[in-house]
């Protein structure tokens, strides 16, 4: 089956620090890899994706590889900010599956100023 | 571009009583709209698949009968939470994909049964 192993939290950071977030996968068929972030008391919203293997997506600062060969896509961000405390949530679709996404656990990350 | 309203965003109703939360997309057509369900501080867990003039596919768990979908056009979905009690208490999110594999998030819905 389909399933998305994500580093657990909660992460708690001072602001500029370095963020690293893991997230492995398996899947049946060829995946798309998403990240996703929810702010509190909102829905999710696509931070980035990637949909072939070395892709790198990225967007505000964050970035993620498909590794095929150790089938992760690892969230990364050089220096983060206090705007940066979120839940993150790693996912995967297959067309297999009619692209329904299959969610990690999510990570709360928090930024100390 | 790509952006899902919700709607109500919060609403509290009493045990036995019906609610219907409304997903648009705004700026697109959706050929699929799905629904989940967040418990507080878990991940999401899909309810189910609505595709416009078909029936819903639910997942395994998901009673039909409580929770009624109805995708009535290509940016139109609803759920309605039949004779709701506490334990259906939840924050609903719904999204919606113009096909392929990307899916667009509406802000979400906080149930709250008294």
């Amino acid at each position: 089956g389909n399933s998305v192993t994500q580093m657990e939290g909660p992460v708690t950071l001072s602001e500029e620090a370095f963020l690293t977030i893991n997230c492995t996968y398996t899947a049946t068929g060829y995946p798309s890899l998403f990240w996703y972030v929810q702010y509190p008391g909102e829905g999710l919203q696509l931070l980035l994706k990637a949909t072939k293997a070395d892709d790198k997506g990225s967007n505000k600062g964050f970035e993620a590889t498909y590794r095929k060969e150790t089938t992760s896509f690892h969230l990364e961000k050089g220096s983060v900010q206090v705007s940066d405390s979120a839940v993150y949530f790693c996912a995967l679709s297959v067309y297999s599956n009619d692209y329904k996404l299959s969610f990690g656990a999510g990570t709360t990350v928090t930024v100390r100023a | 571009g790509a952006v899902v309203s919700q709607h109500p965003s919060w609403v509290i109703c009493k045990s036995g009583t019906s609610v219907k939360i409304e997903c648009r997309s705004l700026d697109f057509q959706a050929t699929t709209m799905f629904w989940y369900r967040q418990f507080p501080k878990q991940s999401l867990m899909l309810m189910a698949t609505s595709n416009e003039g078909s029936k819903a596919t639910y997942e395994q768990g998901v009673e039909k009968d409580k929770f009624l979908i109805n995708h009535a056009s290509l940016t139109l979905s609803t759920l309605t939470v039949t004779s709701a009690h506490p334990e259906d208490s939840s924050f609903y999110i719904c999204s919606a994909t113009p096909g392929l594999y990307e899916q667009y998030f509406g802000p979400g819905t906080r149930l709250t049964v008294t």
